[in-house]
């Protein structure tokens, strides 16, 4: 089906340790986007990229990697898991008019 | 330094309109409205957007005021599962102008 689809949907991890969350979109939007939600927060900007290896940072970026090799797909790495990192992801692509299509969402708990 | 001000929270009736307001007193010539909710535990959800123009959708319509400074989005028949918080967003439509800043957005119950 098309679509933006996000995964794991539901991830525990522990302080210290690597996780990538997966983003994929089979619109062939140029540009995908990362937020967090938070609590008293509301979303945040964390990266964003306008075409295949081509990103760039968000309002909230630090603790976070990304790639984009393929336009498809927009991996986010938490390369060392924070508590502060226990949130709610979402990914977007953008269309034509740049109206933002967000994924399911993946609910992240580091312990 | 927010763009937008909406209410926190707003009640409406099953089957009667849904009227949100937004003040945008500060948008600029080359900005838009948009709009998205968010039901509880899903991502975002697009609805529409506009520049000056009144816009409608299958979703609902966009009433912007003549002076641009103020806008409301109308949900013409309001159901249970409109219930949602609303986000009224302004964003430049220059290239690259892709981020969206989301604020505390209006709850909207709908009551049967």
């Amino acid at each position: 089906d098309a679509g933006i689809t996000q995964s794991p949907r539901y991830k525990i991890t522990e302080t210290g340790r690597q996780v990538t969350l997966m983003c994929h979109q089979t619109w062939s939007h140029s540009y995908m986007f990362w937020y967090r939600q938070d609590l008293g927060h509301g979303l945040r900007l964390i990266y964003y990229s306008a075409a295949a290896d081509i990103t760039d940072k968000g309002e909230v970026p630090d603790g976070y990697v990304v790639s984009r090799s393929k336009t498809e797909n927009f991996p986010l790495t938490l390369e060392s898991a924070t508590r502060s990192q226990t949130s709610v992801y979402f990914c977007a692509s953008s269309g034509r008019r740049f109206e933002q299509f967000f994924g399911p969402g993946t609910r992240l708990t580091v312990l | 330094d927010a763009k937008t001000t909406q209410p926190t929270s707003m009640d409406c009736a099953e089957g009667r309109a849904a009227n949100l307001p937004c003040n945008h007193s500060t948008i600029s010539g080359n900005e838009y409205v948009y709009w998205y909710r968010q039901i509880h535990s899903q991502g975002p959800q697009y609805i529409i957007h506009g520049l000056k123009n009144n816009e409608t959708n299958e979703m609902a319509s966009l009433i912007i005021t003549e002076d641009r400074k103020s806008s409301t989005l109308i949900l013409p028949h309001a159901t249970l599962r409109d219930t949602a918080v609303y986000y009224c967003i302004v964003r430049d439509s220059g290239a690259g102008s892709y981020q969206l800043t989301f604020g505390k957005g209006t709850k909207l119950s709908v009551i049967p």
